[in-house]
């Protein structure tokens, strides 16, 4: 059973317009969440987190918010720009004493057409 | 580039073989990790290790056996292979392994390994 949730395999956004990558997950444990991204052959690169006692988290183009109550976080990029093309992966994690794993999502392909 | 590297970056084995992954950090991390990940599925994690002790074996059978020489090097060797073993290996590093707070982790490129 998936505890992050990533259900839109594939997004495309127009250059200049606001992308939103979306990421659910069931496990109420999870208090610590992480954004990477993929490029092809190369290995996930992080990007961006944020913790459950806030609700936003910003660093420059990218922005996360966090909904706990309906266990859902989005990850906003704007403006999207075609280097942005890549698959993005929702990660989580319980950071609470001897818990160090993180469990990703299956990822979603984010094209960005110039 | 990440700092962290990995050899090779695609192998091809049959069933009866024995191969090797290795994996190297050049970040001074104390923890590193090795992940699997398969077509339409996520990451998913086999390996950890801190300090070259193992702390996790994620329920992962015995034809994969991992080896912490040193906190810099991490190998994963392969043996009687079965073709759904066929996916991307990732290896991972991060500072330590406090499991207090979050500790990024930066992945090498993968092997690309098919079993034929």
């Amino acid at each position: 059973d998936q505890q992050v949730k990533q259900n839109s395999p594939s997004l495309s956004v127009q250059e200049g317009r606001i992308s939103i990558l979306n990421c659910d997950y069931t496990n109420s444990m999870f208090d610590y969440f992480l954004w990477y991204k993929k490029y092809p052959a190369e290995g996930p690169t992080f990007l961006i987190s944020i913790s459950s006692i806030k609700d936003k988290n910003e660093d420059g183009r990218f922005t996360v918010f966090l909904n706990k109550s309906a266990k859902h976080l989005s990850l906003h990029i704007v403006p999207s720009q075609p280097g942005d093309s890549a698959v993005y992966f929702c990660a989580a994690k319980d950071s609470g004493a001897g818990s160090y794993q993180l469990t990703f999502g299956k990822g979603t392909k984010l094209s960005v057409i110039p | 580039e990440t700092g962290v590297t990995q050899t090779p970056r695609h192998l091809v084995m049959g069933m009866t073989n024995k191969k090797s992954l290795k994996c190297e950090q050049h970040l001074g991390h104390n923890a590193m990790y090795w992940y699997k990940q398969s077509a339409k599925k996520p990451l998913e994690l086999m390996f950890v290790y801190s300090l070259e002790e193992r702390v996790e074996n994620n329920s992962v059978p015995s034809r994969f056996s991992p080896e912490c020489p040193n906190s810099s090097h991490l190998f994963l060797h392969l043996h009687t292979l079965q073709p759904e073993d066929s996916a991307l290996y990732l290896c991972a590093s991060s500072q330590d392994l406090s499991g207090l707070g979050i500790e990024e982790q930066f992945f090498g490129p993968g092997t690309r390994l098919t079993v034929l």
